[in-house]
């Protein structure tokens, strides 16, 4: 079966530090993956998506980015934190587009 | 630009009502439309997947319809449980491969 893995859980980070995120998918191949950012009491918001490998689009202008050096990887990166960086950070993937997008356990990050 | 919005934001029930949670969107150009789960401070669990020619899905006692032409999904839990007590968001594909989510409806299940 299919599994997704997020880490960290939870990070805590200064304004003007680096930041990356990692994201692994195991059990398929060739997913379409997915980072949104979450709010506090708000709706997700699409931040970056990736059809494969080095194939990233961009939803949002701001301070982050994503690669995806593998299949089943996928990375977000900052180079300087902002405070307004602070949420939850979700990893998403699905095989298809008639298919279920399914989703990591999140990343808490807050930036002090 | 397609927008999703649910209501209500927040519903407290007893426990064993039927409920309906609303989800409409604004352009009936949808690919699919997703219902999850999400407990505070948890990632998204998936529940129901509609293809945009489908009417309704059931998985158990959820039960999910789309009227793609009127632009609005629902989502009906029969006989809801404490363990029901949670934020539920719906999706809708859009073309490409963007989903555009709700804002959620937080539901508190009294016991």
């Amino acid at each position: 079966s299919q599994t997704i893995h997020q880490w960290p859980a939870t990070l805590v980070q200064p304004v003007g530090s680096p930041l990356s995120l990692e994201c692994t998918v195991e059990g398929t191949s060739n997913p379409n993956l997915y980072w949104y950012r979450q709010a506090a009491g708000r709706g997700l918001q699409l931040l970056f998506y990736s059809v494969g490998i080095g194939q990233i689009s961009s939803e949002v202008p701001q301070n982050l980015s994503a690669s995806r050096p593998q299949d089943r990887q996928f990375i977000l990166s900052s180079k300087k934190l902002l405070l307004s960086d602070s949420g939850f950070y979700l990893c998403a993937w699905r095989k298809g587009r008639s298919l279920p997008q399914y989703f990591g356990a999140g990343t808490r990050l807050s930036v002090l | 630009k397609q927008e999703v919005t649910q209501i209500p934001a927040a519903l407290s029930v007893p426990e064993g009502e039927n409920l309906v949670l609303n989800c409409s969107f604004t352009d009936s150009a949808i690919y699919n439309l997703q219902w999850f789960r999400q407990d505070p401070g948890k990632g998204l669990t998936s529940l129901l997947l509609i293809q945009s020619s489908q009417r309704e899905q059931t998985s158990g006692r959820l039960n999910a319809s789309l009227d793609k032409s009127s632009g609005r999904s629902t989502l009906y839990i029969a006989a809801s449980q404490p363990g029901d007590s949670a934020t539920y968001l719906c999706a809708v594909l859009t073309g490409g491969f963007k989903t555009i989510f709700g804002a959620g409806t937080r539901l508190f299940v009294k016991a």
